[in-house]
């Protein structure tokens, strides 16, 4: 079945450092979308990328869509307390149907 | 903020009892998943339904069952919890490939 690995599993920064996700798909996606979870709480969406090489910018947040459509990353720019939680990439499978990938969990530390 | 809701939120129940999640959205999506979540852990897709009368089951072997007899209910049984059963249960509907809304989750023990 379709596999959608992310890296690093954990990740702890600094606050002000930057951080990045990768995500990667054992098939072409045919969009992929992110999503945060904090801590208790259940994902939120954060962003859909559609076009092979599309990047998108949401102020410290960068989102890129590989552009074989296989792979993905979540880049942070100057890490806040507020960023933490665990960040997944998810894209649909051949039925539509959504598989979530490993999720990469940011701890910030003040 | 989406419409979707789960009840209950937190539950505990003994070996054996047969518990029913409920899961339910206001915003007339055709398309209900439910995903299975240990906590710190990735989502895994346990049922999905496209439309009433429609389930199907995800790539996650579950012991439990769903039904779609309305669009914007879908329910999730379980017939004889167990101690493995134990995990946060998350709902969430969308329309086509637009973004999965999700519930805040049924977190299940089993004792």
């Amino acid at each position: 079945g379709q596999q959608v690995m992310q890296i690093p599993q954990y990740q702890h920064v600094q606050e002000g450092e930057d951080f990045t996700t990768y995500c990667n798909s054992s098939t072409t996606l045919s969009n992929i979308q992110w999503y945060k979870q904090r801590p208790g709480g259940h994902p939120v969406f954060l962003i859909q990328l559609v076009k092979s090489g599309e990047v998108k910018k949401q102020k410290r947040l960068t989102f890129q869509f590989g552009e074989a459509k296989k792979n993905s990353s979540l880049h942070i720019t100057a890490t806040q307390t507020t960023d933490v939680g665990t960040y997944f990439c998810a894209g649909p499978s051949t039925g539509n149907q959504f598989y979530f990938g490993t999720g990469t969990s940011l701890t910030v530390i003040p | 903020e989406a419409d979707i809701y789960q009840t209950p939120r937190y539950l505990v129940i003994g070996t054996g009892k047969k518990i029913t999640l409920e899961c339910s959205q206001t915003m007339g999506h055709d398309k209900m998943y439910w995903y299975q979540q240990d906590p710190g852990m990735e989502l895994h897709l346990i049922h999905y339904s496209y439309g009433v009368n429609s389930t199907e089951k995800g790539d996650l072997s579950s012991e439990s069952t769903v039904s779609r007899i309305r669009t914007e209910h879908f329910p999730l049984t379980l017939e004889s919890a167990r101690p493995s059963h134990t995990s946060q249960y998350l709902c969430a509907s969308n329309e086509h490939r637009s973004p999965l809304h999700f519930g805040n989750g049924t977190r299940l023990t089993v004792t």
